[in-house]
């Protein structure tokens, strides 16, 4: 399946890098989500962009950083993480209908050493 | 605030049992259920969702779920399962158009031949 795609899909990097997690969906939808999955935890909702337009953003430390270009790409701009920040980081799109289904990407994952 | 509590981790079971797997919410509106899978190696997807309507909601590979209001109650079921059927199960709650989902922690499901 194609519809949302991540890249990379593995990431290392130390608590001083900068890296960014790209998201693009190719479903024609207005909506975009960032979820992060840790272990034992639920899948958490981060940010959602509706219309380029952010509109949540669930208390996610600043040094998570979205950026929403047009409605087919999404970011995730990181820096000075913590090692506690390591995950997988899940992608998401939906029509924005009221309806509709959100379609996940395969996820990058985040080891922050 | 939202929540969802899924109330087994982990499930065994053997080829031709029947399956139930629980999930209650707790949500302040008009609410969106889903149920998602994820098979080993696989994206997230959607087995099924209810929005409105006729409350036993049919999904793929034979999946059915009844959203009961009066219990916050929306559990998945399937008469006979299958190998194939190893997979994590996340059950969630939305509002719909472009909110976010909130997720309970998920059932791992194993399918003994």
């Amino acid at each position: 399946e194609t519809g949302v795609t991540q890249t990379p899909r593995h990431l290392v990097m130390g608590m001083t890098n900068k890296k960014s997690l790209k998201c693009e969906q190719h479903l024609g939808h207005n909506a975009m989500y960032w979820y992060k999955q840790s272990a034992k935890k639920p899948l958490e909702l981060m940010f959602v962009y509706s219309l380029e337009e952010r509109v949540e953003n669930n208390s996610v430390p600043s040094r998570f950083s979205p950026e929403c270009p047009n409605s087919s790409h999404l970011f995730l701009h990181l820096h000075t993480l913590q090692p506690e920040d390591s995950a997988l980081y899940l992608c998401a799109s939906s029509g924005g209908g009221i309806a509709d289904t959100q379609y996940f990407g395969p996820g990058t994952r985040l080891t922050v050493l | 605030a939202q929540s969802v509590s899924q109330h087994n981790h982990h499930v065994i079971l053997s080829e031709a049992a029947s399956l139930e797997l629980g999930c209650n919410y707790s949500y302040g509106g008009t609410v969106n259920l889903f149920w998602y899978v994820q098979y080993p190696g696989q994206h997230l997807q959607l087995l099924l969702k209810y929005f409105s309507g006729d409350p036993l909601v049919k999904g793929i590979k034979g999946f059915e779920a009844e959203f009961i209001k009066s219990k916050f109650s929306f559990n998945l079921r399937k008469p006979s399962v299958q190998w194939s059927d190893t997979a994590e199960y996340f059950c969630a709650v939305g509002g719909g158009g472009a909110d976010g989902l909130t997720f309970g922690k998920g059932t791992h499901l194993i399918i003994q031949p």
